[in-house]
């Protein structure tokens, strides 16, 4: 199976810790997104890069966050000093973008974090 | 901003039967695509079926079908024949001018055998 895949698939850390996610896009995508979904809640769009470039963050991406996608392919997504209010699955996509037309957003398994 | 709503928290349907969830959105952009994504128990968000604003023609994907009505910014599902297997929470989601998806709360979908 060549879908997008996420390490680890769960996390459990204490307040105050720093945390690590990885995402493996499809190979052939050239856009990978990052999206925070909680409980009873549609995933919400962090950000996203086209190659190696992040081209949009939302303001719900503090600067305890960061994301980097340094040769366009894979993506690591870290909070810092993690807070209860970071509790989450983090979602991955990726896409086949080619200029301005949309393609299909596949989806990962998610990583889902629990900070205690 | 755009903003999705899926007004049904919880929609429940027997087998073989049909169902209809419903969306609306708000936007002012006048292009942008419209999807469904189904999000079984712990599994992965997987897409349903997808709607190019600028097409008037409802797309249809064998059992699933979408009513969009761009003047009332609605945006509704049917599924025909209802399966055990469509049970899982369905979102609708937004994709204008930037690339990423704006989604609603949800709609959780039980079926009944």
């Amino acid at each position: 199976d060549t879908g997008v895949s996420q390490d680890p698939r769960h996390k459990i850390t204490k307040r105050g810790q720093n945390v690590t996610f990885r995402c493996d896009p499809i190979s052939e995508h050239n856009r990978l997104y990052w999206y925070r979904q909680t409980l009873g809640q549609g995933p919400e769009f962090l950000t996203y890069f086209q190659n190696e470039a992040q081209l949009e963050k939302s303001r719900l991406l503090s600067d305890r966050f960061s994301a980097e996608r340094p040769k366009g392919s894979f993506s690591t997504l870290e909070i810092q000093r993690t807070e209860q209010g970071d509790s989450a699955m983090y979602l991955c996509a990726s896409s086949l973008g080619m200029g301005s037309s949309s393609y299909e957003q596949y989806f990962g398994p998610g990583t889902r974090l629990t900070v205690t | 901003a755009q903003t999705v709503t899926q007004s049904q928290p919880e929609m429940s349907v027997q087998e073989a039967e049909t169902v209809t969830l419903s969306c609306t959105y708000d936007t002012s952009e006048s292009d942008y695509y419209l999807f469904w994504y189904k999000q079984p128990p712990s599994r992965q968000m997987i897409l349903v079926i997808r709607q190019e604003a600028y097409k008037q023609q409802n797309a249809t994907e064998n059992r699933f079908s979408v009513n969009f009505q761009k003047a009332a910014k609605s945006f509704s599902l049917k599924i025909s024949d209802s399966q055990l297997g469509d049970a899982a929470m369905y979102f609708c989601a937004y994709q204008g001018g930037s690339e990423k998806l704006v989604f609603g709360k949800g709609t959780k979908l039980t079926v009944n055998p």
